[in-house]
């Protein structure tokens, strides 16, 4: 089945202790990018990475961190999380973006960090 | 900037009732695509629908279209004879093909009646 796996599905930690929330996509997309979503505000762009070894900020980077060493993986790091980082948070990706392939989610992860 | 607007925080709508949710994008880019996503309340993004901007026509799929004004720059969804699964907040997200950024709305959260 076409998809995008994203682990844990929730979690709960503690202010400064590094995590990583992984991302895996078996369809072979370039594209794929990480949003966190927030009451009021939908849906924010973190990081997105086109290819291999190519990633780059979207709208809200700061105390985030991506990596795309394979095709398929796209994990979120948080060096050092804080309560404001509290979020609901989807990876997603697409075969060529902007087209009517549309994106597509994993499941969601729901962080909070206390 | 990249933005788009959904005025309508939620609705209610009777079942068997067609609807339509508000969005309004602003851009300067000449070449964008334009989403529509579903999220029910188990959390998962839905990708309902897409338009190009260099699409005459109006993108259907299945009991949704997409009504598309460019010079208004609104690209309204329309769901024709509502059921009480369409119960869900609904996104409308614009892509860049500069940036490959996706900007989401706030969402309109749909309440379907029977």
């Amino acid at each position: 089945e076409a998809q995008v796996t994203q682990n844990p599905r929730y979690l709960i930690t503690v202010t400064g202790k590094k995590l990583t929330v992984t991302c895996s996509q078996n369809m072979n997309h370039e594209y794929m990018s990480w949003y966190r979503q927030d009451p009021g505000l939908g849906l924010r762009q973190i990081y997105y990475s086109m290819n291999v070894e190519v990633t780059d900020k979207g709208d809200v980077p700061e105390g985030y961190k991506v990596s795309r060493k394979e095709k398929r993986n796209f994990p979120l790091i948080l060096e050092s999380p804080s309560p404001n980082q509290t979020s609901l948070y989807f990876c997603a990706s697409s075969l060529a973006g902007g087209t009517n392939y549309g994106y597509t989610f994993g499941s969601g992860t729901r962080l909070t960090v206390v | 900037a990249q933005k788009i607007t959904q005025t309508q925080p939620g609705m209610f709508v009777q079942e068997k009732e067609a609807v339509t949710l508000d969005c309004t994008y602003d851009t300067s880019d000449q070449s964008y695509g334009l989403f529509w996503y579903k999220q029910p309340s188990s959390g998962e993004m839905i990708f309902l629908i897409y338009q190009g901007s260099y699409d005459e026509q109006n993108a259907t799929e299945g009991r949704y279209s997409l009504n598309f004004q460019k010079a208004r720059k609104s690209a309204n969804l329309v769901i024709s004879a509502s059921q009480l699964g369409d119960s869900a907040m609904y996104f409308c997200a614009m892509f860049h093909f500069g940036n490959e950024k996706l900007t989401f709305g706030t969402g309109t959260r749909l309440t379907i009646i029977p």
